[in-house]
């Protein structure tokens, strides 16, 4: 069946412009994570949605972050105002359940100039 | 505040060798354990995953263990390959939750 899947792959933006990136879970996956890898770092988690629960936003890095799931599947993360350092790559997993075998989709490139 | 250290950070070995990964965490009130693979450029693929209640797991060439008390997980891969060449990570539910936190990774090259 069709894995995580990610769009775009890359994106390039200009500094101070909004952006969205879009992922799309497993299907029938409850669980969707938002990661982001920075140059040479680990992975940093950004927010957990798991079914209709309130989603576990403790690991956005400011107010400029923002991220929404849509009828329980589709989830969209949009950086506003976007800074150099934003530039990573952002990664979107999904589970069957919270603790359950995370599947990875290939990450957006994004690159603010 | 659940922390995770992977020892080496780097690690290079000629083909056929066994070989050991580390990975500890601080907090050991976690779900389960997992470990990943990334190749240079992608995203990550999913190894092994062992469960709180569970001590190792098994997948071809590769048996990952947990030592919960200790704050312990180690990565064995037998008769490694070039293939294997990879960025391996481990990643535990943090605290009583289900976000995942990530090692910074140990860097395997796989020598012919």
């Amino acid at each position: 069946g069709a894995g995580v899947s990610q769009s775009p792959s890359n994106k390039v933006t200009e500094k101070g412009k909004d952006v969205e990136l879009r992922c799309d879970p497993i299907s029938g996956h409850t669980a969707l994570y938002w990661y982001r890898q920075s140059l040479g770092q680990g992975l940093e988690f950004l927010i957990y949605f798991q079914g209709n629960s309130a989603p576990d936003k403790s690991g956005l890095p400011s107010d400029r972050f923002s991220a929404e799931r849509t009828g329980g599947s589709v989830s969209t993360l949009t950086i506003q105002r976007t800074q150099q350092e934003d530039s990573a790559v952002y990664l979107c997993a999904s589970s069957s359940d919270g603790p359950a075998e995370q599947y990875f989709g290939p990450g957006t490139r994004l690159t603010v100039t | 505040k659940q922390e995770v250290t992977q020892i080496p950070a780097a690690l290079s070995v000629p083909e056929g060798e066994n070989l050991v990964l580390n990975c500890s965490f601080t907090d050991s009130a976690i779900y389960n354990l997992q470990w990943f693979r990334q190749d240079p450029g992608k995203g990550l693929t999913s190894l092994l995953l062992i469960q709180s209640s569970q001590r190792e797991q098994t997948s071809g060439r590769l048996n990952a263990s947990l030592d919960k008390s200790s704050g312990r997980s180690t990565l064995y891969i037998a008769a490694s390959q070039p293939g294997d060449s990879a960025t391996y990570l481990c990643a535990v539910t943090a605290s009583g939750t289900y976000k995942y936190i990530f090692g910074t990774g140990t860097r395997l090259k796989v020598l012919a």
